[in-house]
């Protein structure tokens, strides 16, 4: 079965410094790899999507990429603010509609 | 307007109870998901179910079946409720097709069994 395991379920910075979130996978070549962000008594708020063919994307401040020889994807915040202390969850585009999330990583961005 | 929405909010019930959730997305998707994240906030993926096909996931209970009145409601009912279906259930729609489309979630429903 997929598993997807994210960096340790906590994660703390300083503000200004850039948060790096890993996204490790097995049993699985997915084309497709999501990332969201989840505020607390919220549902899961679409970020950035990247395929197995590109090895970065970016918005903004956010820039993921993506190793499909390591099964991996990171997912950087730079000049980080408080306002990006969240959960982040990556997720895995499979067949059929089917997509499988990872663990999530809580950042807290202190000030 | 609220893209996805669900009610109730909370739903707080016995055991052996039965029990529905409806979820609506006025976004004109083709497929929309059951989703339950439970205390650890994993979430994990139950059923996708576009007008022409339900994808269940193998190890949800057949307690659970979606029910869809049409493309824009998804609801969710589930029999015989027990201890350990208490969770946040998440509702989500997408548009389909070969490429990999966000998918906007709604605001959950948090299911509490005594």
């Amino acid at each position: 079965s997929q598993k997807i395991e994210q960096n340790s379920e906590a994660l703390n910075i300083q503000e200004g410094k850039t948060a790096t979130l890993t996204c490790n996978y097995t049993n699985y070549s997915p084309a497709y790899l999501q990332w969201y962000r989840q505020d607390p008594g919220r549902g899961p708020v679409f970020l950035l999507l990247i395929r197995e063919n590109e090895k970065e994307k970016r918005k903004e401040r956010l820039k993921v990429t993506f190793d499909t020889t390591l099964k991996q994807s990171l997912f950087h915040i730079t000049a980080s603010q408080p306002a990006d202390s969240a959960t982040y969850l990556c997720a895995l585009d499979g067949f059929g509609n089917q997509f499988y999330f990872g663990t999530g990583t809580s950042l807290t961005v202190i000030p | 307007d609220t893209a996805v929405s669900q009610t109730p909010k909370y739903l707080v019930t016995q055991m052996g109870n039965d029990k529905s959730i409806k979820c609506e997305q006025n976004l004109g998707h083709d497929t929309m998901y059951w989703y339950k994240q439970d205390s650890k906030k994993f979430l994990k993926i139950m059923f996708s179910y576009n007008n022409k096909e339900l994808i269940i996931n193998e190890t949800v209970p057949n307690r659970f079946s979606p029910k869809s009145p049409d493309k824009a409601h998804l609801n969710l009912h589930i029999n015989s409720l027990e201890l350990g279906d208490s969770a946040v259930y998440f509702c989500a729609s997408s548009q389909t097709g070969t490429y990999s489309y966000e998918q906007y979630f709604g605001p959950g429903t948090r299911l509490t069994v005594t």
